[in-house]
C-alpha cells in the first residue's frame, strides 16, 4: 500500500545550524507535499507544502525540494532557533483521485536545537 | 472560537464505556476527518467525510463509529474499546480538492488525549 518513510526519527543541532528532514514516498501518483510542526502538546500545524508542478518553495527559514523522480522531499530549516524544537511530520497525498486530501503520514522527526 | 475544536481534551474510560468525541469547525470547510496519534507511529487516518458522507473508512474496528450531522460537526462514539486504543484522537478539516490534482491543506484540532483502562 501507500507508505511515507521519513529519516532521521531524532535530530540534534545547534543553535544557528541546519537542519533536514528527508522522506520518500511510494505512490508515484501522488502530488500534494505537507509538513506539519507539532510541538509537545499541541495540535500539527502546516508550516510549509509543496505541489508536484514545483521543485522547490522556500518561506523565510524554511525550504522545501521535491524529486519527483526519486519519489524524494526534503525540510530545510536554516538558522535555527530554540523555538523550532518540536516533532516535524512529513506527508503525501492524492493519487486516489477523489475528493478529499487522504494524506499519508511519515512516522515523525523530533528536532531538538540546542541554545 | 476559531479554528478546529475538539472535546473533550482528555478522557479516562473503562473498556465498557460508551462515550463520544466531538470536534468542530469554524473555517468553512466540508470536509473532516479522523486520525489516530500513537506513539513512535504515523498518523493513521480513520475516517474521512466529504460533504457529510463518508467516503473513507481505513479498517477500523467496529468499536469506532463516526457520525457527521453537518459539514461543521463530527463525532467519534466509542464503545468496547481496548487498552491498546489508547492514544491522541485529532481531528482535522479542508476543503473539499479542486479537483485529484489540487488537494486542500488540512487544520488539524488540538485532540483527545483518550486512556483505555
Amino acid at each position: 500500500g501507500e507508505n511515507v518513510e521519513q529519516h532521521p526519527s531524532t535530530l540534534s543541532v545547534q543553535e544557528g545550524d541546519s537542519a533536514v528532514i528527508k522522506c520518500t514516498y511510494s505512490d508515484s501518483a501522488s502530488n500534494y507535499f505537507p509538513w506539519y510542526k507539532q510541538e509537545l502538546g499541541k495540535r500539527p500545524q502546516l508550516i510549509i507544502d509543496i505541489r508536484s508542478n514545483v521543485g522547490e518553495k522556500k518561506d523565510q527559514r524554511i525550504a522545501v525540494t521535491l524529486n519527483k523522480t526519486a519519489k524524494h522531499f526534503s525540510l530545510h530549516i536554516t538558522e535555527t532557533q530554540p523555538e523550532d524544537s518540536a516533532v516535524y511530520f512529513c506527508a503525501a497525498s492524492g493519487g486516489y483521485g477523489g475528493a478529499t486530501n487522504k494524506l499519508i503520514f511519515g512516522t515523525g522527526t523530533l528536532l531538538a536545537v540546542q541554545p | 472560537e476559531t479554528g478546529v475544536t475538539q472535546t473533550p481534551r482528555h478522557l479516562v474510560m473503562g473498556m465498557t464505556n460508551k462515550k463520544s468525541l466531538k470536534c468542530e469547525q469554524h473555517l468553512g470547510h466540508n470536509a473532516m476527518y479522523w486520525y489516530k496519534q500513537s506513539a513512535k507511529k504515523p498518523l493513521e487516518l480513520m475516517f474521512v467525510y466529504s460533504l457529510e458522507e463518508r467516503v473513507e473508512n481505513n479498517s477500523v474496528p467496529s468499536r469506532f463509529s463516526p457520525e457527521c450531522p453537518n459539514s461543521s460537526h463530527l463525532f467519534l462514539h466509542l464503545h468496547t474499546l481496548q487498552p491498546e486504543d489508547s492514544a491522541l484522537y485529532l481531528c482535522a478539516s479542508s476543503q473539499l480538492a479542486g479537483g485529484p490534482g489540487f488537494p486542500h491543506t488540512q487544520y488539524f484540532g488540538p485532540g483527545t488525549r483518550l486512556t483505555v483502562l
